[in-house]
């Protein structure tokens, strides 16, 4: 499985834009990138995919790189309610098997 | 309008013991999952089913045993307990079909093995 690799942990003050960022340089052509997030003591709840196109959503968008190298997570204005652990996970079109790395730790501070 | 449940929320047993975590979703979907979170907060997934059938099986012991009675059921048996075993135990579920699977996931069962 493709691996993905994201920093332990983010800052941002509430209602400013956060961008947290995701490297995948063993993506394959047909890997979806996909988003997904934990707050605490919940499972994880879907925040967005996209396989070569930016995505846009209600919660938030991603920003994928021409080479599909990387992407970015983007919460246009972060509440306190977004403090989380986002991650960014690959998967095959036909895959169902998510493997979960040990994400981005995102801190909203009021 | 629970869409993936589990029960219990808690679980505290003794090592030894033969416990049971039950999963259902109400939403339709064919394929659900087990997975663990272990203290180190890694998600790991353990089991997948699509339409009653055993899709995925990740090296866990024998010991855990998933039982599908219906699509909307996926319960987890586990005998003779361990310390180890002790985590939190996610139930997930997603649409049928071919391409992107978005997952929904339930609230998750805290094992505890003393």
């Amino acid at each position: 499985d493709a691996k993905t690799t994201q920093p332990n942990s983010m800052e941002s003050n509430e209602e400013e834009p956060v961008h947290l960022p995701c490297n995948h340089s063993t993506i394959s052509g047909t890997d979806y990138i996909h988003w997904y997030r934990q707050l605490p003591s919940q499972g994880p709840e879907y925040v967005i995919h996209g396989l070569t196109s930016n995505v846009n959503n209600r919660m938030a968008s991603l920003a994928i790189a021409e080479d599909r190298k990387s992407s970015t997570l983007i919460l246009h204005r972060a509440t306190l309610r977004d403090a989380a652990v986002y991650y960014c996970i690959l998967s095959p079109n036909y895959g169902q098997n998510f493997v979960f790395g040990p994400g981005t730790r995102l801190s909203v501070l009021p | 309008d629970t869409a993936v449940s589990q029960t219990p929320k808690y679980l505290v047993t003794q090592m030894g013991n033969d416990k049971s975590i039950k999963c259902e979703q109400n939403l339709g979907h064919d394929t659900m999952y087990w997975y663990k979170q272990d203290s180190k907060k890694f998600l790991k997934i353990m089991f997948s089913y699509n339409n009653k059938e055993l899709i995925i099986n990740e090296t866990v012991p024998n010991r855990f045993s998933p039982k599908s009675p219906d699509k909307a059921h996926l319960n987890l048996h586990i005998n003779s307990l361990e310390l180890g075993d002790s985590a939190v135990y996610f139930c997930a579920s997603s649409p049928p079909g071919q391409g992107y699977y978005e997952q929904y996931f339930g609230p998750g069962t805290r094992l505890t093995v003393t």
